[in-house]
């Protein structure tokens, strides 16, 4: 069955850590994004990898990081230097060029 | 840089028909799309619309595009209390780096 898994669906951690959310997907898609999303702002990019081994910062990429080891995957770390990190976020993935994007059903992350 | 509009929220009761919609800023926009949000989930794409199209219909959904005035519409027909939910507009340039510019969402509540 194809799709975009991401895990955990539900994750809870202590100020000052960091914390790794997964997207694994096996579409074959070429790119993935990393989405922040939080209540009346709509969606916010963080990250996007257009390729394996390469990746661009999005909008709000300060106090994030990423890599683009795999086709299949794309972690996304929270660093305890990204000041408001409880949000909903979510990963996506596209062939590219205009193609729509294809959402995982997000990592809901509270920080306390 | 671009912008995309939607009004926050739109009440409507059962049956009746939906219509969701969005501005945009940019003229080199080539792909408009669709989503719809369900609560705790991911975004799911529900239809899109290229450039060199006027409308597009889809069983229930009928999307409009006014190019001139930048102006795209989602009409639900017989709206139900399952199409409750988030819907997002986006569109992709065709003149950058492919990266989806989204709305803020548009909260379509259906009441009986």
């Amino acid at each position: 069955d194809g799709g975009i898994t991401q895990s955990p669906k539900y994750l809870f951690r202590k100020e000052g850590q960091n914390v790794t959310l997964s997207c694994e997907q096996n579409l074959n898609h070429d790119a993935m994004y990393w989405y922040r999303q939080d209540p009346g702002q709509g969606l916010r990019l963080i990250y996007y990898s257009q390729i394996v081994n390469d990746f661009q910062k999005g909008d709000i990429a300060e106090g994030y990081s990423v890599s683009r080891e795999k086709k299949e995957s794309f972690p996304l770390t929270v660093t305890s230097a990204q000041k408001n990190p409880t949000a909903f976020y979510l990963c996506a993935t596209s062939t590219g060029q205009g193609s729509p994007l294809h959402f995982g059903n997000g990592t809901r992350l509270t920080v306390t | 840089g671009e912008d995309v509009e939607q009004s926050l929220f739109l009440s409507v009761r059962e049956g009746d028909s939906s219509v969701i919609n969005c501005t945009y800023t940019d003229s080199s926009s080539t792909y408009l799309y669709w989503y719809k949000q369900e609560p705790g989930a991911g975004l799911q794409l529900l239809t899109y619309i290229f450039s060199n199209m006027d409308m597009k219909q889809d069983q229930r959904l009928t999307v409009l595009l006014n190019k001139k005035d930048k102006h795209l519409s989602l009409r639900i027909a017989d709206t139900q209390t399952g199409d409750s939910a988030i819907y997002f507009c986006a569109e992709i340039s065709s003149g950058g780096s492919y990266i989806p510019t989204f709305g803020r969402g548009t909260s379509l509540i259906v009441h009986p």
